[in-house]
């Protein structure tokens, strides 16, 4: 069965200190892994995506890396800010299928 | 804001009462995502459309279920005799391949 499991479940931070989020997934035949950002409320936000070729890939604060051989993946937010608060999500994608297998986020609280 | 919108942002219905929710995607995608999401979990597939076909269904969804995409552009999701097991957050997400997905900002269900 395909999962993706998440840690931690919730994490609190003070501003300014940098976090690492965890994803170990099972899902085969691999075809990528995103991550995303979801504020209370509202719709998940893209952050990163990687193939199976890319260990590692950055949008700003937010650097991925992926290792495909250990099947696990990690989220590293550098300089947190209050506004980094959300719920963020790893999700895994099977070649040309268009359902992908959501993990059920780290929940991340950013206090001044 | 992502380009892709969804109506209504919240529905109040009774047990028993049938909804639709409609999902107006970014222009040029032609692919299109049905999720449900309850609180503390990540997202679960529901459906996925290419144009107009439906090409993939969750098991989860009941016969109560169903969703359209008659031209190829918005879809419409209906849930029909509501069951308080419904509430959740109904996310549509759209995009020209499988990796990168915009999501809207959700339709909440709330089902007294």
């Amino acid at each position: 069965k395909n999962q993706v499991e998440q840690s931690p479940q919730s994490l609190i931070i003070l501003e300014g200190k940098n976090c690492t989020l965890q994803c170990n997934y099972t899902v085969s035949p691999f075809s990528n892994l995103r991550w995303y950002k979801q504020d209370t409320g509202r719709g998940p936000v893209s952050l990163t995506i990687m193939t199976f070729s890319e260990n590692t890939k950055s949008n700003g604060r937010y650097t991925a890396t992926l290792d495909a051989d250990t099947k696990q993946s990690s989220l590293h937010i550098t300089a947190s800010q209050l506004s980094d608060s959300a719920s963020y999500i790893c999700v895994v994608s099977v070649t040309n299928a268009g359902k992908s297998t959501f993990g059920d986020g780290t929940t991340l609280t950013v206090k001044p | 804001d992502t380009g892709v919108s969804q109506d209504p942002r919240h529905k109040i219905t009774k047990r028993g009462q049938n909804v639709t929710f409609r999902c107006d995607p970014i222009s040029e995608h032609n692919r299109l995502y049905w999720y449900r999401q309850t609180l503390g979990q990540g997202p679960e597939f529901l459906t996925y459309f290419q144009n107009e076909a439906q090409l993939e269904k969750s098991r989860l969804l009941s016969d109560r279920f169903s969703a359209e995409r008659p031209k190829g552009s918005f879809s419409t999701l209906e849930i029909q005799r509501t069951e308080q097991g419904d509430s959740a957050m109904y996310l549509c997400a759209s995009s020209t391949n499988h990796y990168e997905q915009y999501f809207g900002p959700g339709t909440r269900l709330t089902v007294t």
